[in-house]
C-alpha cells in the first residue's frame, strides 16, 4: 500500500486567511483524492485531482474557495482560502493506483479557524 | 444516486466479545466495491476489509468478516475477541466499479471496547 504523508498536521489560522495543505505519496498514483471530515461527521469528498488534468469539485465545492495542484503523480496540495470558522475540520488526502484498487488515506491536517 | 447508511451511532461492547456493525446501501449498480474503514482517536483512515460485489465469498481479514448480502444490499461487519485497539470510528463505504468511482462514506458508528 502507498505511504502518504500530509503537512502540517495541524494548524490554527485566523479567518480571512489561506492556508496550503501538502500531499505527498512515496509510489506514483494515478488517481489523488481530498476530503473534508467536519467535526463528530463522515467524510466528504471535496475533488479528485488527477495528474495533468484539472481537478474535479463535487457539489457545493468550488476552485475558488479550494483550489487544488497536482504537478506529478507523488504529489498534490489543497488550499483553503479566506477562511471563515465554518471551515474548521480534518481534511485528508486520499490516493488510489487505478481503478478498482483500495483507495489509502493520508493522516489527515487538522484545521481551526478563529 | 448511491447512499450509505450505518444505523448504529455509537455502541459498546466488552473486550473479547464479538460484536456486529451494520451498514445498507441503496444502488442500482451491478458492481461495485464495499468497504469497512476504521479511524481511531489519532484519525487515521485504516482500511478494514473490502468486498467485490462480484464475489458471493463474504470477505475475512483475520478477526474481522462480513456478511455481505447482496439482495438485501446489506453488508454488516462482524469483529470477533474484540480487543482494547478496536477501539474508534468505522465507516461503510461504497464505491462503483468503473474510473470515476469515488468513495461514498456512511455516517459512521463509534464502537467503544471495555475492559
Amino acid at each position: 500500500s502507498a505511504v502518504i504523508s500530509q503537512k502540517p498536521s495541524r494548524d490554527i489560522c485566523q479567518r480571512g486567511t489561506s492556508l496550503t495543505i501538502q500531499c505527498q505519496v512515496d509510489s506514483q498514483v494515478t488517481m489523488m483524492f481530498w476530503y473534508r471530515q467536519q467535526p463528530g461527521q463522515s467524510l466528504t469528498l471535496i475533488a479528485t485531482a488527477n495528474q495533468g488534468s484539472e481537478a474535479t469539485y463535487e457539489s457545493g465545492f468550488v476552485i475558488d474557495k479550494f483550489p487544488i495542484s497536482r504537478p506529478n503523480l507523488t504529489f498534490s496540495t489543497l488550499t483553503v482560502s479566506n477562511m471563515s470558522p465554518e471551515d474548521s475540520s480534518i481534511y485528508l488526502c486520499s490516493t488510489r493506483q487505478s481503478e478498482g484498487e483500495t483507495q489509502y488515506f493520508g493522516p489527515g491536517t487538522r484545521l481551526l479557524v478563529l | 444516486a448511491q447512499t450509505v447508511t450505518q444505523s448504529q451511532p455509537e455502541m459498546s461492547v466488552q473486550e473479547a466479545e464479538t460484536v456486529t456493525l451494520s451498514c445498507t446501501y441503496d444502488t442500482s449498480e451491478n458492481n461495485y466495491y464495499l468497504f469497512w474503514y476504521k479511524q481511531p482517536p489519532s484519525r487515521q483512515m485504516i482500511l478494514v476489509i473490502r468486498q467485490e460485489a462480484y464475489k458471493q465469498q463474504n470477505a475475512t481479514e483475520n478477526r474481522f468478516s462480513v456478511n455481505f448480502q447482496k439482495a438485501a444490499k446489506s453488508f454488516s461487519l462482524k469483529i470477533s475477541d474484540s480487543q482494547l485497539g478496536d477501539t474508534a470510528m468505522y465507516f461503510c463505504a461504497f464505491s462503483r466499479m468503473n474510473r470515476d468511482d469515488k468513495i461514498i462514506f456512511g455516517k459512521g458508528t463509534r464502537l467503544h471496547i471495555l475492559p
